[in-house]
């Protein structure tokens, strides 16, 4: 079966440094997502991305996250200055469409990002 | 607001036996319900949907979940559990707020299957 990739596993970071997470969704899919996952809490959306531009964003991504689809197969999430609390596992998703049919997601296994 | 609970952190069953991992949710208007599933060092899984039609749906790996409208869960099961079903277990509900495949997932249960 396909699968989103995503890179690094782990990034450790300073505090008030950019860091940007990679992601490579599956190659026929038109939707792409982020998500994470604090130690012991829910997984949160954060955003969603479609024909080039966010389609819909939590309270979460606020102006120091961006995300960005830089050519046919990257779509990344760019942190600019971290914070402790970014601390958390992102896991970045992608689907095919969003009908009832096809709207089922595939999830890179994550990128565990600890800010220090 | 849409919402799910997992009222279990950890469900521990022996192989063999059948399993239950609950979830409850809140939603307003027919809910979109699925189960995702993480093994270690992996990504979320889709194991099965709720949307509409028969309340028992089938899922991978021998999954099932029912729906029940009345006490509103829709708690996943699998009649004979492997060890190999030990995972992270997510509920979640589609946020019809959006229309983007918005989910909103469940704490996650912990199931551990023993030999």
């Amino acid at each position: 079966e396909p699968e989103v990739t995503q890179t690094p596993s782990h990034q450790v970071t300073q505090m008030g440094q950019e860091v940007i997470l990679r992601c490579v969704p599956i190659s026929n899919h038109l939707y792409f997502y982020w998500y994470r996952q604090i130690l012991g809490q829910k997984v949160e959306f954060l955003v969603s991305f479609y024909n080039n531009e966010i389609s819909e964003k939590s309270e979460i991504f606020d102006d120091q996250f961006s995300v960005e689809r830089p050519d046919g197969s990257n779509f990344t999430l760019k942190i600019r200055s971290t914070k402790l609390e970014d601390s958390a596992m992102y896991f970045c998703a992608s689907s095919e469409g969003i009908s009832t049919t096809n709207e089922k997601l595939f999830f890179g296994s994550g990128t565990q990002l600890s800010v220090l | 607001a849409q919402s799910v609970a997992q009222p279990e952190d950890q469900v521990n069953v022996a192989e063999g036996n059948p399993l239950t991992v609950k979830c409850t949710y809140s939603v307003s208007g027919n809910p979109y319900l699925f189960w995702y599933v993480q093994y270690p060092n992996r990504g979320l899984q889709f194991l099965l949907k709720y949307i509409t039609g028969d309340n028992l749906v089938k899922g991978s790996y021998g999954f099932e979940a029912e729906f029940n409208k009345s006490q509103t869960s829709f708690h996943l099961k699998k009649p004979s559990a492997l060890v190999s079903d030990s995972a992270l277990y997510f509920c979640a509900v589609r946020d019809h707020s959006g229309g983007y495949n918005k989910l909103i997932f469940g704490a996650g249960t912990r199931l551990a299957v023993h030999p």
